[in-house]
């Protein structure tokens, strides 16, 4: 599971509410990701970071922020919530993956938010 | 579970056949792609991979195929097993770039 761990698991909240998730890794990994899944458009990249306090935009930025004030940790914070936020989010890191060394993505558990 | 698709592509084989899951990529310029298996309710796993300086690769149960002039992915999956129903999707990474590029997935269901 490259040791990903994410909190929580499943949350509820309402229109106009903050809201943040965090990512744990206990590997040190440089690069973390946020990607949120959704029928009919598969992973789309939120924000990345390639280490700690260095963090760019994805595909889907707007209405998110991350922070990555340590290495194991980064959060990704809704600022006011909508409905259509409502999604699966998933964090990931960069790690050793097949031939030759190239490095690869490892997923969470991922963390499933209903938006009211 | 969550629904990773409400609208996937489906393929459904018995218990003990081979599979073969396609999949097309979008850039001429990808240098590396992924299969991930994606279980009901949790996250994408990595199932084995393959550089573009490659046309196959071979895993447990699993070969890669890479065919760079029609910009096609596959994925075998040799005497399937109960345990192989899930949502298998491909991912390309374009040179240079540190991201990825996700398919939609298409989901395996193995029939008893």
């Amino acid at each position: 599971d490259a040791g990903i761990t994410q909190s929580p698991r499943h949350k509820v909240t309402e229109t106009g509410t903050p809201v943040t998730l965090r990512c744990h890794q206990t590997e040190n990994h440089r690069y973390m990701y946020w990607y949120r899944q959704d029928p009919g458009h598969g992973l789309r990249l939120i924000h990345y970071s390639y280490g700690v306090k260095d963090t760019d935009k994805g595909e889907v930025s707007d209405g998110y922020s991350v922070s990555r004030s340590k290495t194991e940790d980064f959060l990704l914070t809704l600022e006011s919530a909508t409905s259509s936020q409502t999604s699966v989010y998933f964090c990931a890191i960069r790690g050793r993956g097949g031939p030759g060394g190239t490095d690869t993505q490892y997923f969470g558990p991922g963390t499933r938010l209903t938006v009211l | 579970g969550e629904s990773v698709g409400l609208h996937l592509p489906t393929l459904s084989v018995q218990e003990g056949d081979n599979s073969i899951i396609n999949c097309a990529y979008s850039n001429s310029a990808s240098d590396y792609f992924i299969w991930y298996k994606q279980e009901s309710g949790k996250g994408p796993q990595f199932i084995i991979d393959i550089r573009s300086n490659m046309d196959k690769r071979q895993g447990q149960r699993v070969t890669v195929l890479l065919n760079k002039t029609v910009k096609h992915l596959s994925l075998q999956i040799a005497a399937t097993q109960p345990g192989d129903s899930a949502v298998y999707f491909c991912a390309e990474r374009v040179q240079g770039a540190q991201k990825l590029v996700f398919g939609q997935g298409t989901r395996l269901t193995i029939n008893p």
